[in-house]
């Protein structure tokens, strides 16, 4: 079957760096996703990967390991606004598979 | 400029009415979606659309029917709704390629009383 596993909950400081992680087993892989989602909104589209490494955006690095079935999100010089859940999705089988996200409060 | 626009934003109704909720995109994307996302907060998809073919049919009840007028509108239909109806319903729409990014709209809340 398909899994995607990510923490339900994290809490990390202003200022301070944090790592959501996400592990995966779906039918094909045609890249991973993150997505950031407000409370009350709609979720919006942060970074892609689709190769083993990783990806800067910013303050937002993605990384992946295929083999692993791994990828994390990195959070650098957090800020308030960046309390909101974070979604892990797969693109496999012509399919989009998401996780159940993981819930980040920044503390000031 | 909305992207994505779904109507209605809230949706109270009561247990076997029928209803239908609309989504629009002006990306000019040539897919679109529909996702479930309960109060847990798990986004769940349910269809999708492909150049006005269905390509995806996850088990969802067939009280539930997507509809496509043409490639920007997807709109879903729900006959005799049940209180475990009650939910978020994503539209979101994408561009065939590689990256496949997904653009949401706003959300519908539906309450089935």
């Amino acid at each position: 079957g398909q899994n995607i596993d990510q923490p339900t909950e994290m809490t990390a400081t202003e200022g301070a760096i944090v790592q959501i992680n996400c592990t995966y087993q779906t039918s094909g892989f045609n890249g991973l996703f993150w997505y950031q989602q407000h409370a009350g909104e709609a979720p919006t589209f942060l970074s892609y990967n689709v190769l083993d490494g990783l990806e800067e955006k910013g303050r937002f690095s993605s990384f992946l390991s295929r083999s692993k079935g791994y990828s994390y999100l990195l959070l650098k010089e957090l800020q308030m606004k960046d309390s909101a859940s974070y979604l892990c999705a797969v693109w496999g089988f012509n399919k989009f598979y998401f996780g159940s996200g993981t819930k980040l409060n920044v503390k000031p | 400029d909305t992207a994505v626009s779904q109507t209605p934003k809230y949706l109270v109704t009561q247990m076997g009415n029928d209803k239908s909720i609309k989504c629009e995109q002006n990306l000019g994307h040539d897919t679109m979606y529909w996702y479930k996302q309960d109060s847990k907060k798990f986004l769940k998809i349910m269809f999708s659309y492909n150049n006005k073919e269905l390509i995806i049919n996850e088990t969802v009840p067939n009280r539930f029917s997507p509809k496509s007028p043409d490639k920007a509108h997807l709109n879903l239909h729900i006959n005799s709704l049940e209180l475990g109806d009650s939910a978020v319903y994503f539209c979101a729409s994408s561009q065939e390629g590689v990256r496949r990014t997904q653009y949401f709209g706003p959300g519908t809340r539906l309450l089935v009383l």
